[in-house]
């Protein structure tokens, strides 16, 4: 089945740890996104990426890094900078330069210990 | 002024109701609408696009009100399992960012 798929599905941080959060798709999506969501609040856009090799910060980029060396691979770190990372994180793709919608996976839940 | 906005609820209605939800967007330029729904501490899944002209899918209506900048969202015969939270999503700008609501919250009750 087509679809994307993100890894582990509840995560925890210690102080000053790095943690990243994997999103695979094979759906030969161009275009991959990251979001954060907190109670309440409306989906927030972290990067996204157009293609491969590429990538643009979104509207809360600090504290986060990505890669996109695969096309169906999008990799989250949350680094020790982000100092409230707790949140539900959900990747999603769509083919790129569109008015297609895009499709998310089931998502990470993030706490800090 | 949020870019989408949304009245949170919850809208607690018995089944069998018609229920309706109604979304606002500040960008004129805004160029594609969505409806998604999201059920409790899972992903949104798409609903159903909104065309200009407006769309049916089943029990579900969207429309689309460019001159006053709303969007709607009508559920008649409503189940159970329509209880959700219901995500009005907005695409504005040269690539493909959307813009999400904060949500309106279903409760149907037996």
């Amino acid at each position: 089945d087509g679809g994307i798929t993100q890894s582990p599905k509840y995560l925890f941080r210690k102080e000053g740890q790095n943690v990243t959060l994997s999103c695979e798709q094979n759906l030969n999506h161009d275009a991959m996104y990251w979001y954060r969501q907190d109670p309440g609040q409306g989906l927030r856009l972290i990067y996204y990426s157009q293609i491969v090799n590429d990538f643009q910060k979104g509207d809360i980029a600090e504290g986060y890094s990505v890669s996109r060396e695969k096309k169906e691979s999008f990799p989250l770190t949350v680094t020790s900078a982000q100092k409230n990372p707790t949140a539900f994180y959900l990747c999603a793709s769509s083919i790129s330069y569109s008015n297609q919608p895009q499709h998310f996976g089931d998502g990470t839940r993030l706490s800090i210990l | 002024r949020k870019e989408v906005e949304q009245d949170p609820g919850p809208f607690n209605v018995p089944e069998g109701a018609t229920v309706a939800f109604n979304c606002t967007y500040s960008n004129s330029a805004s160029q594609s609408f969505f409806w998604y729904r999201q059920d409790c501490r899972k992903e949104p899944k798409l609903l159903m696009s909104v065309y200009s002209s407006g769309n049916e899918d089943g029990r579900f209506t969207a429309q689309l009100n460019r001159a006053s900048q709303y969007i709607s969202l009508l559920i008649r015969d409503s189940k159970l399992s329509d209880s959700a939270t219901y995500l009005c999503v907005v695409k504005s700008g040269g690539y493909n960012k959307l813009i999400f609501g904060a949500g309106t919250r279903l409760a149907v009750h037996p």
